[in-house]
């Protein structure tokens, strides 16, 4: 079973651009989270979505957002990039929500 | 508000040694249990979860945690570390109901040959 994937995998910004990430869970999966990762902020969870609903959303600004697909595909966009959303961003699948499985991430550097 | 905790930023062992890798956690019930274990640049990869039941769950790559509730403790071990252990390692709760991942800041594990 191919596991999670995320696109791309790097992406360089500039200040007020916005940019658009890609996940694909694992098949059969209805539940798509996201997390975002820094080095002073560690983990941090950014939302939940299950079969094409948010369920979870965590504390974020407006500027992040995200959708889900009827093929429980996501996007994340996150608009007017500021140098502190640099980070890597995971995505997890999950059959109802609870056990996750980790995509490799997207690196997003905002320049 | 739950939270997780774990109190080792980096542990540094040798080859062969044993590991235990702390992580507390602050919540009213029984909440769900994870850890996980991150390679540089990659994604998390998970070792082992607690849901109910038995407070010794068994994982992946030789694992095991016990889950103490008086403790509000699920304590990672290894009994023999293998230079490829090499990670970072993530323990998590989920709150019932939520779906909602609470992670630890992370224990970084640098292995001695």
């Amino acid at each position: 079973k191919a596991g999670v994937t995320q696109t791309p995998r790097y992406l360089i910004k500039t200040r007020g651009q916005q940019v658009t990430l890609s996940c694909s869970p694992i098949s059969g999966h209805r539940s798509v989270s996201w997390y975002q990762q820094t080095p002073g902020q560690g983990l941090q969870f950014l939302f939940e979505y299950f079969s094409e609903t948010q369920r979870n959303k965590g504390n974020f600004p407006g500027r992040f957002s995200g959708r889900q697909f009827s093929n429980s595909r996501s996007e994340m966009n996150v608009s007017t990039l500021e140098l502190g959303d640099s980070a890597l961003y995971l995505c997890a699948s999950s059959l109802e929500g609870l056990e996750q499985f980790f995509g490799p991430g997207t690196r997003l550097t905002v320049l | 508000a739950q939270s997780v905790t774990q109190p080792d930023i980096h542990i540094t062992v040798s080859e062969g040694a044993s590991l235990e890798l702390r992580c507390n956690y602050s919540y009213g019930a029984t909440p769900y249990l994870f850890w996980y274990v991150q390679s540089p640049g990659q994604g998390l990869q998970l070792l082992l979860k607690y849901f109910s039941g038995d407070t010794l769950v068994q994982g992946i790559k030789g694992f095991e945690a016990e889950f103490k509730r008086s403790q509000s403790s699920f304590n990672l071990r290894k009994p023999s570390v293998h230079w490829s252990d090499a990670a970072e390692y993530f323990c998590a709760v989920v709150t019932s109901g939520t779906y909602k991942y609470i992670f630890g800041t992370g224990t970084r594990l640098k292995v001695l040959a």
